[in-house]
């Protein structure tokens, strides 16, 4: 099926330092990522839709100076936190779907296996 | 209310009973629903895709959907202490790039 990879897996930073993840489709290009953030014992919220070539869309209430997305090709999109604080630690995960369906069901949505950030 | 209700659990069963997982919605557009698993500090893995109303099979596994209720299940059989994670129903609609999910169900399979 299809494989979303995501990485670091894990970082830890300092406050005030920015931090990038990145979000590779392995065997499927996408158009379009999801970047979801989850908090412990919560389920997914949406962050913002990456579109590749174009401007990310963001959701209510997610600064997207804070929190830069860029989807500079078919299979990689960068999520930064930028000038991280201890409130922005969470579990960070990204999403894509292959729209061919190629490789998976056309509507399925698959996930990676997420980032956790600390700021301390 | 939320678009998509689920009971958070957590749900405790013994190994070998069957689990059955539930999210109801409001919204009538859905049309594709998913069933997804997600262990502890893991990304969300696809269990079950079902387009529109019916069951779906795949092994231990069981998904419904009742349209006309807004109500949709996962059934589990013969549990294992393996299966033990969260389970999040999400659904979209035809028109929409989107997923809507649920909060997820905590279950816990004891030995």
């Amino acid at each position: 099926g299809a494989v979303v990879s995501q990485h670091p897996s894990w970082v830890i930073c300092k406050s005030g330092t920015s931090v990038k993840i990145e979000c590779r489709s392995l065997d499927f290009q996408a158009t379009t990522m999801f970047w979801y953030r989850q908090f412990p014992k919560q389920s997914l919220m949406l962050m913002a839709t990456s579109n590749e070539g174009s401007k990310a869309t963001y959701e209510q209430g997610v600064e997207k100076d804070k929190f830069l997305i860029n989807h500079a090709s078919l299979t990689l999109s960068t999520l930064t936190v930028t000038s991280a604080h201890p409130e922005d630690s969470s579990f960070y995960i990204c999403s894509a779907r292959d729209l061919t369906g190629a490789v998976s069901g056309a509507n399925v949505l698959t996930f990676g296996a997420g980032s956790r950030l600390t700021v301390l | 209310q939320k678009e998509v209700e689920q009971d958070p659990g957590p749900l405790s069963v013994p190994e070998g009973a069957i689990v059955s997982l539930n999210c109801t919605y409001s919204n009538s557009a859905f049309q594709y629903f998913m069933w997804y698993r997600q262990y502890s500090r893991k990304g969300p893995e696809l269990l079950m895709y079902t387009y529109s109303s019916g069951n779906k099979e795949d092994g231990r596994f069981t998904a419904q959907v009742d349209k006309s209720s807004k109500y949709i299940s996962l059934f589990i059989r013969d549990s294992q202490p393996s299966d033990s994670a969260t389970y999040l129903c999400a659904m979209r609609s035809n028109a929409g790039n989107m997923l809507t999910f649920g909060g997820g169900t905590r279950l816990m399979v004891k030995p």
